[in-house]
């Protein structure tokens, strides 16, 4: 099957620019979840959707980051204005079950890296 | 709310030798998943291996195994025989089992940069 799908691989933007994030998910995959690396640090969760619903977003800076998943499928993560300390790579994962359980691993894409300037 | 930590930012070990990655974790809840996942330049994380808390048999995959001491909060990663292609980032994560509906998050650890020395 194919994995999760990422892109831009790479982006590199002046701060107070906008940047967009795509994500595919694995087909038939319910559950969403975008994640920020910042270097040095684990995955911190942004958001999480079940179908085209927000689940959890408490994590998310609301004042500028965004986030959709239309008709369930793909979703784009939003950062506008950017600034330096968003620089980070943005993880996209899917799994299978509504919710996430000990049999329905999280599958991660290869991510986006950020860098702002 | 649920911490993870990892003490040892680097870790070097000889080709064909035996790691071993430590990781602990702070949580009042008694039901709860554990994972090592690892990350090498590509960035895709990919599950290395998983523990149930209620199991008390230590969770193996290959050369992967792990020894989970639930009173003491410790789940470590031991790699045998370990590879070039072993190495990579390795975090550790939990998840709880209590409750459905915005608890599926993992909460990482900051990870261990592992290499191997030929």
């Amino acid at each position: 099957e194919a994995g999760v799908a990422q892109s831009p691989r790479y982006k590199i933007i002046e701060k107070r620019q906008s940047v967009a994030f795509w994500c595919n998910p694995i087909s038939g995959h319910a559950t969403l979840y975008w994640y920020q690396q910042i270097l040095g640090q684990g995955p911190k969760l942004l958001i999480q959707f079940q179908n085209n619903g927000v689940v959890d977003d408490s994590q998310l800076p609301k004042d500028r980051f965004s986030a959709e998943r239309l008709k369930g499928v793909d979703s784009t993560l939003k950062i506008q204005p950017a600034k330096l300390e968003d620089s980070a790579v943005y993880l996209c994962a899917s799994t299978p079950r509504l919710f996430f359980g000990y049999n329905s691993p999280l599958h991660f894409g290869n991510g986006t890296r950020l860098t702002v300037t | 709310a649920q911490t993870v930590t990892q003490s040892q930012p680097e870790m070097s070990v000889q080709e064909a030798e035996t790691v071993t990655l430590s990781c602990t974790y702070d949580t009042s809840e008694s039901d709860y998943y554990l994972f090592w996942y690892k990350q090498p330049p590509s960035r895709q994380m990919i599950l290395v291996i998983r523990q149930e808390a209620y199991k008390q048999q230590n969770a193996t995959e290959n050369r992967f195994s792990v020894n989970f001491q639930k009173a003491a909060k410790s789940f470590s990663l031991k790699i045998s025989d370990s590879q070039l292609g072993d190495a990579a980032m390795y975090f550790c994560a939990y998840r709880s089992a209590e409750g459905k509906g915005g608890n599926e998050k993992l909460t990482f650890g900051t990870g261990t940069r592992l290499t191997i020395i030929p």
